[in-house]
């Protein structure tokens, strides 16, 4: 089992519509990062997390560490969000130095 | 500081030929990680450095990787004798305590 989780691996929404991500973790952490990867590009960090929610822009960003799961939500969507959205987690535990990575969702928005 | 930047942003080699990647971190930031991207796929841990101990390498990196972090700072990644499976994004993070910075990648493409 992986130790981050994130569902769907693939979405596609019309443009306009309210997009959900979500990201579990099996480990204890510290933080946790939501990332956006466009087709052929480097990664950008959107948030970090460690307790509660953050927004910015049309983007919002919640965290419950009892339950151990993360969720992304976009607000009106548009065809410029489709990109790649990866999870990773910053964890208490001694593999792969500490930062997990989830497989990442793909989200294409259609206009 | 600019962020972890990473160079050269593209390469092209020919199957046989060497390459090395140089990675440029957060300063101050003690940890280093290098990943692996394939089309499709999230990023695929390959090693990680604390200052400039390599602490731990994934079985991904083979005999022909050799990763490098001599002075704690800036690391490099060598591939020998590049295979066409080589042809990949090679993306590292640095990291202080929860705070981690991705860098744009290398995309590398053996011909």
């Amino acid at each position: 089992k992986n130790e981050v989780e994130q569902s769907p691996q693939n979405l596609t929404a019309q443009e306009g519509e309210f997009i959900t991500i979500n990201c579990s973790y099996s480990v204890g952490i510290s933080a946790l990062h939501w990332l956006q990867q466009h087709p052929g590009g480097g990664i950008v960090s959107l948030f970090m997390l460690s307790s509660g929610k953050k927004k910015h822009g049309r983007l919002i960003a919640t965290i419950n560490i009892q339950e151990k799961h993360s969720s992304l939500h976009i607000t009106a969507s548009h065809p410029r969000d489709s990109a790649v959205y990866i999870c990773a987690v910053l964890d208490y535990g001694g593999s792969q130095g500490n930062l997990i990575f989830g497989k990442g969702t793909k989200l294409s928005v259609k206009p | 500081d600019t962020g972890v930047s990473q160079d050269p942003r593209h390469k092209i080699t020919k199957r046989g030929q060497n390459v090395t990647f140089r990675c440029d971190p957060i300063s101050e930031h003690n940890r280093l990680y290098w990943y692996r991207q394939t089309l499709g796929q999230g990023p695929e841990f390959l090693t990680y450095f604390q200052n400039e101990a390599q602490l731990e390498k994934s079985r991904l990196l083979s005999d022909r990787f050799s990763a490098e972090r001599p002075k704690g700072s800036f690391s490099t990644l060598e591939i020998q004798r590049t295979e066409q499976g080589d042809s990949a994004m090679y993306l590292c993070a640095s990291r202080q305590d929860t705070e981690a910075f991705f860098g744009q990648g290398t995309r590398l493409t053996v011909v």
